[in-house]
């Protein structure tokens, strides 16, 4: 089975300050991970995803993330915030050599000081 | 289409009602997807079509839920005799094969809430 932790239900950053998301997930076998960003009152929109190969995933609006099996993490990071990025922040698992089900964690909602 | 749509947009009802709720997939995607999302609780999955079937109903979360695919396209999630609790923000999602790792496309979600 799988599941994803978040840390951090808020976080708080300033404009132009570096942005770290946390995730740590759980998987019996080798995972599927992903980066969604939601915008008031949207759907969800894929900012990245770890399927094989490099570890180091570069997304959308300059994300990034790591996938790190020792850590079993996935964390999130943009080396400076915009105002634009205010928004949530959904991690996902999915399990490889099964139907592409997703866990999603709770969701970070990222705020931008000016 | 061009993205995922989902009808309506809001949804305000009574308790007791029953409520149909729509979702038009992108063209072409046999994978469909519905999930709650609760205030603080993240994304909850309900159901997954493949094709018109489903064979993953693990998430419904009462008999009172149900779910129907038609044509390969369109779905329709049904909520028989709302609770104050259902209120939510219903998301749908499609994937073109519903394969391993495949990205899921979401649309706007319909915002429910149950007076």
């Amino acid at each position: 089975a799988q599941s994803v932790t978040q840390l951090g239900s808020h976080v708080s950053v300033s404009e132009g300050a570096l942005v770290l998301l946390r995730c740590n997930y759980s998987s019996s076998v080798p995972p599927y991970l992903f980066w969604y960003v939601q915008y008031p009152n949207q759907g969800l929109q894929l900012l990245l995803k770890y399927t094989t190969g490099a570890t180091l995933v570069k997304g959308i609006n300059g994300f990034e993330a790591e996938f790190k099996k020792s850590e079993t993490s996935f964390h999130l990071t943009k080396p400076s915030a915009h105002m634009s990025d205010a928004a949530e922040y959904f991690c996902a698992v999915s399990a490889m050599n099964r139907d592409d089900k997703i866990i999603f964690g709770k969701g970070t909602r990222l705020h931008i000081l000016p | 289409g061009a993205g995922v749509s989902q009808s309506p947009s809001n949804k305000v009802t009574e308790k007791g009602k029953d409520v149909e709720l729509r979702c038009d997939p992108i063209s072409g995607h046999t994978a469909l997807y519905w999930y709650r999302q609760s205030l603080g609780q993240g994304l909850e999955f309900l159901i997954y079509f493949q094709g018109n079937s489903a064979p993953d109903k693990s998430g419904l979360p009462s008999d009172r839920f149900s779910a129907e695919r038609t044509g390969g396209s369109v779905s329709t999630l049904t909520i028989q005799r709302t609770q104050q609790e259902d209120s939510a923000v219903y998301l749908c999602a499609s994937s073109s094969r519903g394969g391993e790792g495949e990205t899921q496309y979401f649309g706007p979600g319909t915002r429910l809430l149950v007076l």
